[in-house]
């Protein structure tokens, strides 16, 4: 079983839609949770952390559900400028290196 | 200082040939990450540094690999006797060591080994 999993996609949703993308992950002892983005033949950058207590950035709400081992990633209104790679990513444990699930890819047409 | 800086960008080689790869980190960052990435796929860790010291290289696909930060600023990571299977976008990250703080990557190296 890989330590993060993510819904494979694509997702190929218009503008103005709501997208929502789904992580679990393996490993209980993760302390740190992340959505990282990656636009085609670029470099990943961070999206957002990923609280307990979810938490909210402008049409991005990430949430996180430790019982479950369940991160969650929902874009509302999508732009076309939301098409890239969604990574979830996972700090396990004690150990501080990032681990990433495969992405899933998002196409917002017009 | 912009950020995280590597070199070369692509790299074409013949298989069986070694090659070394350069990461210059976010200055005041003491952690360094390395991780490859195929098509399709997210980073794969390989290794990472907290200023000198090289605290997890069990990841490193095989003995062929190798990195080093011999003076905890910048990095190299070497593969010898390159096989086609080593073709990836190799992808070099700093961060601070100071809780669980982003981490910022590098545009990467392509290598193709023919």
């Amino acid at each position: 079983r890989k330590e993060v999993e993510q819904d494979p996609g694509p997702f190929n949703v218009p503008e103005g839609a709501t997208v929502a993308f789904n992580c679990t992950y393996s490993n209980s002892a993760s302390q740190s949770f992340f959505w990282y983005r990656q636009d085609c033949r670029k470099e990943p950058k961070l999206l957002m952390s990923v609280y307990s207590s979810g938490n909210e950035d402008g049409r991005f709400t990430a949430q996180l559900n430790r019982a479950s081992q369940y991160i969650s990633l929902l874009i509302r209104d999508s732009k076309l400028s939301d098409s890239a790679t969604y990574l979830c990513v996972v700090m396990p444990g004690s150990a501080r290196q990032l681990t990433f699930g495969s992405g899933t890819q998002l196409t917002v047409l017009p | 200082d912009t950020g995280v800086s590597q070199d070369p960008r692509h790299k074409i080689t013949k298989r069986g040939q070694n090659v070394t790869f350069r990461c210059d980190p976010i200055s005041e960052h003491n952690r360094l990450y390395w991780y490859r990435q195929t098509l399709g796929q997210g980073p794969e860790f390989l290794t990472y540094f907290q200023n000198e010291a090289q605290l997890e290289k069990s990841r490193l696909l095989s003995d062929r690999f190798s990195a080093e930060r011999p003076k905890g600023s910048f990095s190299t990571l070497e593969i010898q006797r390159t096989e086609q299977g080593d073709s990836a976008m190799y992808l070099c990250a700093s961060s601070h060591y100071r809780g669980d703080t982003e981490a910022f990557f590098g545009q990467g190296t392509r290598l193709t080994v023919v």
